[in-house]
């Protein structure tokens, strides 16, 4: 399977606990995307790498939740003492875009979320 | 990125053609039209794209009004894995284009 993978796929943890989840994109994308989606929403940005440099990160995410993709490849997120709120699916994407191409027209391709549950 | 409004459900039969409409009043010149599916349990899924003229790919058709002020996904014959969250997102040619801004969608039901 050359898609999108994360890992785990559900994690339970306590209130207070810290919390770690992998993405590994499609080889040699270059743009690496996490959203956050709760029941009956659609999902939400909340960072976003070109390689291994982390250009954007949304207001959504507070000074809990850390992202780092060493070497451009896989990526992780983590969140630190974690709240009952942090409940929900985190939804990782990949894309190539290469040098010029317009970012309007540029497909992410989802992995199948890792779906949180805060006790 | 212009706000789009989709019905919050839609209902069809199998093997029958399903028309999803999604309205963005607001779109400007360069926004592109895209359209994902979220399956259960999935992430959201690439459908197709357009600017200005009808796309067509394997998976749907999309038509473009010709004020572009709404668009129209269509599923040629539905079927039971179409069952799904359909999504219309506009993206801008400037800007923070690079993310995706998701509304709630709309979810179809496909009636065996």
């Amino acid at each position: 399977d050359t898609g999108v993978s994360q890992d785990p796929r559900h994690k339970i943890t306590k209130r207070g606990q810290n919390v770690t989840f992998r993405c590994d994109p499609i080889s040699e994308h270059n743009r690496l995307y996490w959203y956050r989606q709760t029941l009956g929403q659609g999902p939400e940005f909340l960072t976003y790498f070109q390689n291994e440099a982390q250009l954007e990160k949304s207001r959504l995410l507070s000074d809990r939740f850390s992202a780092e993709r060493p070497k451009g490849s896989f990526s992780t997120l983590e969140i630190q003492r974690t709240e009952q709120g942090d409940s929900a699916m985190y939804l990782c994407a990949s894309s190539l875009d290469p040098t010029g191409h317009p970012l309007a027209k540029n497909i992410q391709y989802f992995g199948a979320g890792t779906r949180l549950s805060v006790l | 990125d212009a706000k789009t409004t989709q019905p919050n459900s839609m209902e069809s039969n199998e093997e029958e053609p399903v028309h999803l409409p999604c309205n963005h009043s607001t779109i400007s010149g360069t926004d592109y039209i895209h359209w994902y599916r979220q399956l259960p349990s999935q992430g959201p899924e690439y459908v197709i794209h357009g600017l200005t003229s009808n796309v067509n790919n394997r998976m749907a058709s999309l038509a473009i009004a010709e004020d572009r002020k709404s668009s129209t996904l269509i599923l040629h014959r539905a079927t039971l894995r179409d069952a799904a969250v359909y999504y219309c997102i506009l993206r801008s040619s400037g800007g923070s284009n690079y993310k995706l801004t998701f509304g709630k969608g709309t979810l179809l039901t496909v009636n065996p």
